[in-house]
């Protein structure tokens, strides 16, 4: 059974720092793709951020671009995310989400985690 | 605001149909047949329910179906059932570096 299961989230005050995790079972991780999707309190989906099986490629969107770093521990089934330069409008829940396997063309994600929650305040 | 407009809500009574739009532009919706729906029971993470625009995946009901004219996608839901009252958010991918996927603002569906 697929499961993704993030930590790391809390409380931080604007211009804080937060690493979030994403532990992963039940598939070859090292063969997906990744990605973090975040959703603000009442408020839709937005997607965060993109990353490779490999770790070779990585993408962010505009909102988080300079200010949040995405890595992978293939070793420890494990995705990160490293938030640092927080601002109000980061607090939301943040989800790790499964892209495509190596080698296919896949433009969805099939399985999410549960969510950790980020607020940023003081 | 989100990039892909959907209506806030609509309902309907159990065993009716209700269809859910969702627009965008020709460099997301219309440019690609890679848009997805995902529903979301509250405090649940999202689940998929349809990709590629119209393709269901193994264990969601062909009460479920999808489609797409021009930069505007649909759900249908056929044979409202109590549970799937949720909300229910379109994706595209959009293929920008710094927007590879685009979501709506989501629709909630209320079973009457």
């Amino acid at each position: 059974e697929v499961q993704l299961v993030e930590s790391g989230g809390g409380l931080v005050q604007p211009g804080g720092s937060l690493r979030l995790s994403c532990a992963a079972s039940g598939f070859t991780f090292s063969s997906y793709e990744m990605n973090w999707v975040r959703q603000a309190p009442g408020k839709g989906l937005e997607w965060v951020s993109y990353i490779s099986s490999s770790g070779s490629t990585i993408y962010y969107a505009d909102s988080v671009k300079g200010r949040f770093t995405i890595s992978r521990d293939n070793a420890k089934n494990s995705l990160y995310l490293q938030m640092n330069s927080l601002r109000a409008e980061d607090t939301a829940v943040y989800y790790c989400a499964r892209g495509a396997a190596a080698g296919t063309i896949r433009y969805y994600f099939d399985y999410w985690g549960q969510g950790t929650l980020v607020t940023v305040s003081s | 605001q989100s990039a892909l407009t959907q209506p806030r809500s609509v309902s309907g009574s159990p065993g009716q149909s209700v269809t859910i739009s969702c627009t965008g532009t020709s460099s997301d919706v219309g440019g690609y047949n890679y848009v997805s729906w995902y529903q979301q029971h509250p405090g649940k993470a999202p689940k998929l329910m349809i990709y590629d625009v119209s393709k269901r995946p193994s264990g969601v009901p062909d009460r479920f179906s999808g489609s797409k004219s021009g930069n505007t996608a649909s759900l249908t839901i056929s044979g409202l059932q109590a549970e799937d009252e949720a909300d229910y958010y379109c994706c595209s991918y959009a293929g920008s570096y710094t927007s590879l996927w685009v979501f709506g603002g989501g629709t909630k569906l209320t079973v009457l």
